[in-house]
């Protein structure tokens, strides 16, 4: 089984600054995809960045990138130039390539941008 | 494009009613997929359905719950002699292709949250 953890339940940036989420997962699957979905205070669910797990070179996303480290099972989510629209809860998730495709989440990293 | 619709998106039950909860899968979409977020948790999932077949209904409870993804029409997610602890918000996703070995990206709609008082 896949299991995501999110070892930091809240996080807080001023504005304009840069922050790094942590997210590490654990599974014997050698093909894998990473998300990272932002949750506003809306609770709309928002795809902010994806990593294929064969893919060396880490997905960018303007302001959004990601540190993937696969033998480490990590992939943290770094924010640069924190905006107030950042606020929000930050889910990292797991999908198994050519399985049933469904999302496996971590229990989320609450954001707040102070201005 | 229209993004993936959900509705109703409150829902206020009494225990032992039952709850209807609908998607419409964003244009070109032909895979769904319902989760279930209880208060300050993540998102968990409860099943995945392509046109008219349940694929993985793995984390459904056997009791209660049951999902359709007709021909025509939205999917359904259905709960019978609803209980408190079935207060929730339950998002569907969507993605275009999911056959392996192509993995898409899930794509959600903005939830409904049901409360069973």
């Amino acid at each position: 089984a896949q299991t995501v953890t999110q070892s930091q339940p809240e996080m807080s940036v001023q504005e304009a600054e840069t922050v790094t989420l942590s997210c590490t997962y654990d599974t014997s699957e050698s093909n894998y995809y990473l998300f990272w979905y932002k949750q506003p205070p809306s609770r709309q669910m928002i795809l902010v960045i994806r990593q294929e797990a064969y893919k060396q070179q880490n997905a960018t996303e303007n302001r959004f990138s990601v540190n993937f480290q696969k033998a480490a099972k990590s992939f943290s989510l770094k924010i640069s130039d924190s905006q107030l629209g950042d606020t929000a809860m930050y889910f990292c998730a797991f999908m198994k390539q050519g399985g049933a495709n469904n999302l496996f989440f971590g229990t989320g990293t609450r954001l707040t941008v102070i201005p | 494009n229209a993004g993936v619709m959900q509705n109703p998106r409150h829902l206020v039950r009494r225990r032992g009613q039952e709850a209807r909860l609908r998607c419409s899968p964003m244009k070109g979409h032909s895979h769904v997929y319902w989760y279930r977020q209880l208060p300050e948790e993540g998102l968990k999932f409860m099943v995945y359905l392509q046109k008219e077949n349940i694929i993985d209904e793995s984390g459904m409870p056997k009791e209660r719950f049951s999902a359709e993804f007709p021909k025509e029409g939205p999917s359904i997610l259905r709960i019978q002699q609803v209980v408190r602890g079935d207060s929730a918000a339950y998002f569907c996703a969507s993605s275009p292709l999911a056959w392996p070995p192509f993995t898409d990206t899930q794509y959600f709609g903005p939830g409904t949250r049901l409360t069973v008082l």
